[in-house]
């Protein structure tokens, strides 16, 4: 199966920072990766698809790049809102795995 | 927009099956080229796939749980179900279904708590 390992694994940070998490994949996935949000109690959200598609109705300081191995999620201008566990997940080849998850904290 | 709900017991004994099913409204299940996911997570812990089936029937399961896993679409009822059997304590989870288009797992259901626990 191949691994995705997301850095940090946590963090923490102000409302107005700029926030960076990757996720590197053990072998090349293209840019078969999406990005998910989840607050506690509640289902993964999709943020961003094919690497870097922002989804419909996700603000534009959510972006994500990379391609092949390594990847990155990118919050301009924190929010409050966007407090909450980021995930990573591959869709380039069975088993679908998910990164162990980034927890963004506030500072 | 389409809506996805599991449902199904909070509580299972150890040995004995889980079986949840999800729901969906707001659109017909054969619409689209979509498949049809569970997923699962344990409290405090990262998220796990488990499988998914086409409205054709076509599955692809997780091979940690291939042995004890079995997804099944209703088109009839518009809703899917998954069966895992065996259970133990280490298959206490939330347990989520998500619809699945290409490269990407959109929307989920809200998740149901699953305890296996005598």
């Amino acid at each position: 199966a191949i691994q995705l390992t997301q850095s940090p694994s946590s963090l923490s940070a102000s409302v107005g920072d700029r926030v960076t998490i990757t996720c590197r994949a053990s072998q090349d996935i293209s840019s078969d990766l999406a990005w998910y949000q989840q607050k506690p109690g509640k289902a993964p959200h999709l943020l961003i698809y094919d690497a870097s598609t922002l989804e419909s109705g996700v603000p534009s300081r959510f972006s994500g790049s990379g391609s092949g191995t390594e990847f990155t999620l990118t919050i301009n201008t924190l929010q409050p809102e966007d407090f909450a566990t980021y995930f990573c997940q591959q869709f380039n080849r069975y088993p679908l795995t998910f990164g162990g998850g980034t927890r963004v904290e506030i500072k | 927009h389409v809506q996805l709900q599991e449902s199904g017991p909070g509580l299972v004994k150890p040995s004995q099956t889980l079986s949840l099913t999800c729901s969906v409204s707001g659109d017909s299940i054969t619409s689209g080229s979509y498949y049809w996911s569970w997923v699962r997570q344990p409290a405090g812990e990262g998220l796990e796939w488990i499988g998914l089936i086409s409205t054709f029937g076509r599955t692809n399961y997780n091979p940690s749980l291939k042995s004890r896993v079995t997804i099944s679409v209703d088109t009839s009822k518009n809703q899917f179900s998954l069966n895992l059997t065996s259970v133990t304590a280490a298959d206490t989870a939330v347990y989520y279904c998500a619809r699945v288009l290409m490269a990407t797992m959109n929307p989920w259901g809200q998740g149901t708590l699953v305890t296996v626990s005598s």
